[in-house]
C-alpha cells in the first residue's frame, strides 16, 4: 500500500535557525513527489514538484530534495511567516494521476 | 484568473440534513478533484473529473455523497443525510491532463469549504 508519513509532527523553531523536514515515502514507483504550504483555515499552496532522485529544487529559503526513499525540505534562516503546516504528497506510478497521497504534516512554529 | 474558488466557506447543519458545495476550477484546468481534510491529517481523496467524466472515485466516497461536473466547468459536491463524521474540511483542486509518459501535474486548490454536522 502506498504511504507517506512525515516528521517531526511539530518543530519549533528560533528565527534564523536552520532546519529540515523529512517525508518517507513506499510507493509502487513514483510518479511525482510533492511539498505544499498550508496555513490554517486555508487550502494548501504549491511549493515544489521533484520526480527523480538525486533532483533538487529551491525557492527563497526553500530548498527540497529527493532520494529513492524520502524526501527533505530545507529552511535555512526561517523568518516567522515560515511559520505553517508543510505538507508532502506523492502520485504512484500503479495509482491514478489524480489521486495525490498526501502524508499528516510537518507543523512549523517561527519564533521572532 | 482569481484561482480556485468555493462556496460556501462554512457550513454548520444538523445531523441528517442534506449539504451542497460548489467549485469553479482555473478555467483553462480539464481536472478537477475533491478531497477531505480533517484536523490535524493531510487531505484525502474522494474523487476526480476529467472535464465531465468522473473517472475514479475513492472508497471513502460512500453512497451519500455525489459529486458531478456538468458541461466540465464547475463542480458541485453533495452529501445527503449528514452525518457528524462527516465533519471535515472539503478541499477542491484543478489541473491540467498530464502530458503522455510525463510526471504528474501539479493540483492548485482552493480555500476550501469547512463543514461542520452538529
Amino acid at each position: 500500500e502506498d504511504q507517506v508519513t512525515q516528521s517531526p509532527e511539530a518543530l519549533r523553531l528560533q528565527e534564523g535557525e536552520s532546519s529540515s523536514l523529512n517525508c518517507s515515502y513506499t510507493v509502487s514507483g513514483l510518479r511525482g513527489l510533492f511539498w505544499y504550504r498550508q496555513d490554517p483555515g486555508k487550502g494548501p499552496e504549491f511549493l515544489f514538484t521533484l520526480y527523480s532522485a538525486g533532483e533538487e529544487k529551491e525557492k527563497e529559503r526553500l530548498k527540497a530534495t529527493l532520494t529513492k526513499k524520502e524526501s527533505f525540505l530545507h529552511i535555512t534562516a526561517p523568518k516567522p511567516e515560515d511559520s505553517a503546516t508543510y505538507l508532502c504528497a506523492v502520485v504512484s506510478l500503479g495509482g491514478s494521476q489524480g489521486n495525490l497521497i498526501f502524508g499528516k504534516g510537518t507543523k512549523l512554529s517561527v519564533k521572532p | 484568473d482569481t484561482g480556485v474558488s468555493q462556496d460556501p466557506r462554512h457550513k454548520i447543519t444538523k445531523r441528517g440534513q442534506n449539504v451542497t458545495f460548489r467549485c469553479d476550477p482555473i478555467s483553462e484546468h480539464n481536472r478537477l478533484y475533491w478531497y477531505r481534510q480533517t484536523l490535524g491529517q493531510g487531505p484525502e481523496f474522494l474523487t476526480y473529473f476529467q472535464n465531465e467524466a468522473q473517472l475514479e472515485k475513492s472508497r471513502l466516497l460512500s453512497d451519500r455523497f455525489s459529486a458531478e461536473r456538468p458541461k466540465g466547468s464547475f463542480s458541485t459536491l453533495e452529501i445527503q443525510r449528514t452525518e457528524q463524521g462527516d465533519s471535515a474540511m472539503y478541499l477542491c483542486a484543478s489541473s491540467l491532463k498530464p502530458e503522455l509518459f510525463s510526471g504528474a501535474n501539479v493540483l492548485t486548490f482552493g480555500a476550501g469549504s469547512r463543514l461542520t454536522v452538529l
